[in-house]
């Protein structure tokens, strides 16, 4: 089944360590994000890659990096200068950056140790 | 960055009562989409919206593209218990279309 896959479900970080979260997309989707959901809060964008081997910024960036070098995939490494970084992580993908609707993953809740 | 205003914030209903939400914003949208999220998941697209005017079902499911393009409305008809869980509304700007602004979301409790 065509579908996008964050993993793990869970994670647990410890205070000055980096994280790495996981998404795969099988959809041949051109185009991947990263939000980030805090409880009673609508989504924040924190990257985004219009393709392979490109990311943008998006509104809340600071303290997360990723990379796409692979159209499937498109990992976000929550880092030590992300001071506040317990949350419900969301990855989506859509056909392209323009009008196409974005389709999410299960996603990860992230909690410090 | 902005996020849209979404409305209510919560509602709370009988089963088979109908249902009515909408976002509403300060700048002009060329798409609206609606999604639902239970507990623990990731958003489910339920409809997408691409022309002013636009009106769309799914299901019992009705949503609207307003004529100003800065608002959207999604209506439930005949709630049921698997209806329950949130509703976010997310558009695009003209400007910047490459980003989705989402609500806050609408979180939907019926009472059997």
């Amino acid at each position: 089944d065509g579908g996008i896959t964050q993993s793990p479900k869970y994670l647990f970080r410890k205070e000055g360590q980096n994280v790495t979260l996981s998404c795969e997309q099988n959809l041949n989707h051109d185009a991947m994000y990263w939000y980030r959901q805090d409880p009673g809060q609508g989504l924040r964008l924190i990257y985004y890659s219009q393709i392979v081997n490109d990311f943008q910024k998006g509104d809340i960036a600071e303290g997360y990096s990723v990379s796409r070098e692979k159209k499937e995939s498109f990992p976000l490494t929550v880092t030590s200068a992300q001071k506040n970084p317990t949350a419900f992580y969301l990855c989506a993908s859509s056909e392209t950056v323009s009008n196409q609707p974005q389709h999410f993953g299960d996603g990860t809740r992230l909690s410090i140790l | 960055g902005q996020q849209l205003n979404q409305s209510p914030q919560s509602m709370f209903i009988q089963e088979g009562e109908d249902v009515s939400m909408n976002c509403t914003s300060s700048s002009i949208f060329n798409t609206w989409l609606w999604y639902k999220q239970d507990p623990g998941e990731g958003p489910v697209l339920l409809i997408a919206l691409y022309k002013a005017g636009e009106l769309t079902s799914n299901g019992r499911l009705t949503a609207q593209f307003g004529i100003t393009r800065k608002d959207s409305f999604l209506n439930i008809s005949a709630s049921i218990p698997s209806d329950v869980g949130i509703y976010f509304c997310a558009g695009r700007r003209i400007q910047g279309a490459q980003k989705l602004v989402f609500g806050q979301g609408t979180r939907l409790t019926i009472n059997p």
